[in-house]
């Protein structure tokens, strides 16, 4: 199965500032048939479900503000908040949906406010 | 509107049952993988199963093998989760997810339910 490790575990960043978390698998999740990395970000808030935020690793889902982004490939990824808002609070998410399943998530990381 | 709503959790004793229930509208679930996702008590997300269209291929996380079975009718446009023998790692919120994309499970969930609780405990 493929391991997805997360970093940091939790994060407090200042109000309009910038908040990077890391994503790391434990083998490519990127297909090179079509150039697709399978990996997938996603924001959860207290009682809430899991919210899609970014797939593909770097194409935001509808309706997400653009000050989420994402990149990197292959084994790598970061999901980036340029300027955070208050409303970011929560838990985040990275997913491997490649090849046969178990699709796995990552820990989560806590974002918070500084 | 499209939406996902879980039902059938509850409090059972650790080698008991329990049947889960999602129900789905606003899209055409037979067209869609399904999956189940559960998450423990301020732990994080961990994927469980999911089952193919025409339920020719399931595919389970290890822990659950051979205790739970996923399954749909698409008649009734519902998931299922039949869980036996559980045990008091079982305990988790239960979410029903569906992928972005028809005819694939190789995509990132869009729509989530609710989730229903799960408590195993004598």
């Amino acid at each position: 199965d493929i391991v997805m490790t997360q970093s940091p575990d939790s994060l407090a960043v200042s109000l309009g500032e910038r908040a990077t978390i890391n994503c790391k698998s434990s083998q490519s999740v990127l297909y090179s048939s079509n150039n697709k990395n399978y990996l997938a970000w996603y924001q959860q808030k207290p009682g809430q479900p899991p919210n899609l935020l970014i797939y593909w690793a770097s194409t935001r889902e509808s309706g997400v503000p653009d000050r989420f982004s994402g990149s990197g490939s292959g084994t790598d990824f970061t999901l980036t908040i340029s300027s955070l808002q208050a409303e970011d609070v929560a838990v985040y998410y990275c997913q491997q949906y490649y090849g046969t399943p178990p699709h796995t998530f990552g820990q989560g990381t806590k974002l918070e406010i500084k | 509107e499209v939406q996902l709503v879980e039902s059938g959790g509850g409090l059972v004793q650790p080698g008991g049952s329990l049947r889960l229930s999602c129900a789905a509208s606003g899209f055409t679930f037979s067209s869609y993988w399904m999956s189940w996702v559960r998450q423990a008590p301020g732990k994080g997300l961990e994927w469980v199963a999911n089952i193919k269209q025409d339920e020719s291929e399931k595919y389970y996380v290890d822990s659950v093998k051979g205790r739970f079975t996923i399954s749909r009718d698409n008649a009734k446009n519902s998931l299922y989760l039949q869980m036996n023998s559980l045990r008091a790692e079982d305990t988790a919120v239960y979410y029903c997810a569906r992928p972005s994309t028809i005819g694939s499970s190789n995509r990132a969930s869009d729509i989530w339910g609710q989730g229903t609780m799960v408590t195993v405990s004598s």
